[in-house]
């Protein structure tokens, strides 16, 4: 299995607090992901980080932020959670040299956020 | 822009049998690498198998191989001996080797394999 971790696996939280969701790799991949999963639905790319220092939104407009200090860490925050976040939220992380790079992504298990 | 459907949500097979999940795609570029996923119920998502544009050759993992048509922009993905552990949702995904930032997925089909 990759080495990838979400924290937590399961939330439940009430609108309006905040929350974060945290992500770590021990593969040492510069570049990581985060997609928000609907039932039903293809996965959607909120953020992505080609390193330390480096933060990027996806194409799905999210109120999300997300941090890179470290390069095995890649935090997603929601200062005020409202129902309509409620969602799975998935890690995922890749190389990125070209010589490594097969387009593969490594996926964490995933925060499963529900806010009432 | 780069859009992945599968147009079946759920499946079912039965142990030992073979099911094939469809997978159709819409690009405007040559380059690009195809996957399938399978994510199990409430674990990690994982690669089953990968195929590059340029090979012709259909890719091969165990009892996973795929059927690709570049012209067609097909890639199914076809499951021998099914087995009680393939049960997953199994998602098609796209990126291209131009916009490598933003892989593109399918919303899924959901496999049950039935002893």
């Amino acid at each position: 299995e990759a080495d990838i971790y979400q924290t937590p696996r399961y939330l439940v939280i009430g609108t309006g607090k905040k929350i974060t969701l945290e992500c770590s790799q021990t593969m040492g991949h510069d570049k990581m992901y985060w997609y928000q999963q609907d039932p039903g639905m293809e996965l959607h790319l909120i953020h992505y980080s080609y390193g330390v220092n480096s933060t990027e939104k996806g194409d799905l407009s999210s109120e999300s932020t997300v941090s890179r200090i470290r390069t095995e860490h890649f935090p997603l925050t929601l200062e005020s959670a409202r129902p309509s976040h409620t969602s799975q939220y998935l890690c995922a992380s890749s190389p990125l040299g070209a010589s490594l790079n097969t387009g593969e992504l490594f996926f964490g298990e995933g925060s499963r956020l529900t806010v009432l | 822009a780069q859009t992945v459907t599968q147009s079946q949500p759920e499946m079912s097979v039965q142990e030992a049998e073979t099911v094939t999940l469809s997978c159709t795609y819409d690009t405007s570029e040559n380059n690009y690498y195809l996957f399938w996923y399978k994510q199990p119920p409430s674990r990690q998502m994982i690669l089953v198998i990968r195929q590059e544009a340029y090979k012709q050759q259909n890719a091969t993992e165990n009892r996973f191989s795929v059927n690709f048509q570049k012209a067609a922009k097909s890639f199914s993905l076809k499951i021998s001996d099914s087995q009680l552990g393939d049960t997953a949702m199994y998602f098609c995904a796209f990126i291209s080797l131009y916009n490598n930032n933003d892989m593109r997925f399918g919303a899924g089909t959901r496999l049950t394999v039935k002893p």
